[in-house]
């Protein structure tokens, strides 16, 4: 079984430009997480999708970020004007919904760099 | 004060050494525990959950304090490839079961 993938895995792009990462989660999960890791901080959360639907988006710093998951398969978060302090590693992550303790898979990560 | 607390290290032991993690977090109402594993460049993966009872998986021992609102790991007989970064990790309704990270703790085991 494919694990959670995650394109590209590293992005350089300069301030002030756009850029796409994008998720396909596991087959069957309806959760899907977006985190992100800056140097030196801990994993924080973006925002949460329940199939198609945003669940949870209070961790999404700004309106530069934006995410959708259409048809609640793959998603996509789109940096857009991209600034200097949006570096660092996106997570994406899945689970089953139906028990919300279970295990969380992540994928390996977009590390992004804004020059 | 953030929600998940872990002494970042580093942990230098030697092989077969027995090392403890801990962490603290903040939010009372908060539901289940786990511990991540990530290595350098690497993605978190789950180490194990945390239960109430304590639970076991080998060499890692891991258990929860709900009153004191404190979880630990245990790890016997240190190897080598347990050099990696533990991640503490806290989830429950009130975040809408997102995962709240701790920054994690280092460890390096050395021959």
């Amino acid at each position: 079984e494919a694990g959670v993938t995650q394109f590209p895995s590293h992005s350089v792009i300069e301030k002030g430009q756009t850029v796409t990462l994008r998720c396909d989660p596991i087959s069957g999960h309806d959760n899907l997480y977006w985190y992100r890791r800056v140097m030196g901080k801990e994993i924080k959360f973006l925002l949460h999708f329940v199939k198609e639907s945003k669940q949870d988006e209070s961790g999404m710093p700004n309106n530069r970020f934006l995410a959708e998951r259409t048809g609640g398969t793959y998603s996509t978060l789109k940096v857009q004007p991209a600034e200097l302090e949006d570096s660092g590693v996106y997570f994406c992550a899945s689970s089953h919904l139906r028990d919300r303790s279970t295990e969380a898979f992540f994928g390996q990560g977009t590390r992004l760099t804004v020059v | 004060r953030k929600e998940v607390e872990q002494d970042p290290g580093p942990f230098n032991v030697p092989e077969g050494a027995t090392v403890a993690f801990n962490c603290t977090y903040s939010n009372s109402a908060s539901q289940s525990f786990f511990w991540y594993r990530q290595d350098c460049r690497k993605e978190p993966k789950l180490l194990m959950s945390v239960y109430s009872s304590g639970n076991e998986d080998g060499r890692f021992t891991a258990q929860l304090n709900r009153a004191s609102q404190y979880i630990s790991l245990l790890i016997r007989d240190s190897k080598l490839s347990d050099s990696a970064t533990y991640l503490c990790v806290v989830t429950g309704w009130n975040s809408g079961y997102a995962l709240n990270f701790g920054k994690g703790t280092s460890l390096l085991v050395t021959p």
